[in-house]
C-alpha cells in the first residue's frame, strides 16, 4: 500500500487560509468517506483533527474543515494562528482492513 | 478521562525480539478497536496493525507480516504488540492508537515509545 501524496510544505500569514491535499487512488480515499487528518507538534503525539472527510471531534476548532473530490481530500485551515504551525497527515482506510497515512505536510505561519 | 500509555520500547540488535504494551483506561475498552502505528525518526506515519474489540481478528501492514502479532487482554485493558526478527529498518516510535469507530480515524493516541534496533 503506498502512501497518500501531500505537499512537503504550505504557508501562510497570521490570519490567513492555508490547504493541503491528500492524493490516492479509487481503492482508498476515492473509494470511502474514511479520511482523517492529524497535527503533530514536535515531540508529540499527533491528535485527531477531522475524521469521515468532514467532521470535527469536539474541542476542534472550526477553523479546520476538511472536503473531498475523487481521489483527492483538502484540509484548509482558516485564520491561521501560530500554534497552527505543526505537521499534517492525512489517513484513510484502504479496505481489507488496512489504513494508509499521507507522506505529511509541514504547515508553516509567516 | 481516555489515557493509553505505551511501555516496552528500547535498544534491540537485528534479529531480537521485543513486546510492547498500552495500558488503557478511562474507557470501555472492549467497544473499541485498537492499532499500532509507527514513526521513523524524522519520517512520517505509517500503520501497523489493528485488532478488532473481539480480540480474535487482527490485520497487519505486509512490512510487518509474519513477524509482528497485536493481541488485546480485555480482562485487564492492554494491547500488546509482539515483534519479531527486528530489522533497523523497524527503528521508530511506536504508538498505541483507540479507533474512534470501526474504519475510522484515530481519536486517542498514547505517548509513544521508541524501538531502536542496532547492533
Amino acid at each position: 500500500q503506498s502512501a497518500l501524496t501531500q505537499p512537503p510544505s504550505a504557508s501562510g500569514s497570521l490570519g490567513q487560509s492555508v490547504t493541503i491535499s491528500c492524493t490516492g487512488t479509487s481503492s482508498d480515499v476515492g473509494g470511502y468517506n474514511y479520511v482523517s487528518w492529524y497535527q503533530q507538534h514536535p515531540g508529540t503525539a499527533p491528535k485527531l483533527m477531522i475524521y469521515e472527510v468532514s467532521k470535527r471531534p469536539s474541542g476542534v476548532p472550526d477553523r479546520f474543515s476538511g472536503s473531498k473530490s475523487g481521489n483527492t481530500a483538502s484540509l484548509t485551515v482558516s485564520g491561521l494562528q501560530a500554534e497552527d504551525e505543526a505537521d499534517y497527515y492525512c489517513s484513510s482506510y484502504a479496505g481489507n482492513n488496512n489504513w494508509v497515512f499521507g507522506t505529511g505536510t509541514k504547515v508553516t505561519v509567516l | 478521562q481516555v489515557q493509553l500509555v505505551d511501555s516496552g520500547g528500547g535498544v534491540v540488535q537485528p534479529g531480537r525480539s521485543l513486546r510492547l504494551s498500552c495500558a488503557a483506561s478511562g474507557f470501555i475498552f472492549t467497544r473499541y478497536g485498537m492499532h499500532w502505528v509507527r514513526q521513523a525518526p524524522g519520517k512520517g506515519l505509517e500503520w501497523v496493525a489493528v485488532i478488532w474489540s473481539n480480540g480474535i481478528n487482527n490485520y497487519y501492514a505486509d512490512f510487518v507480516k509474519g513477524r509482528f502479532t497485536i493481541s488485546r487482554d480485555n480482562s485487564k485493558n492492554t494491547l500488546s504488540l509482539q515483534m519479531n526478527s527486528l530489522r533497523a529498518e523497524d527503528t521508530a516510535v511506536y504508538y498505541c492508537v483507540r479507533e474512534y469507530s470501526p474504519f475510522n480515524g484515530f481519536d486517542y493516541w498514547g505517548q509513544g515509545t521508541l524501538v531502536t534496533v542496532s547492533s
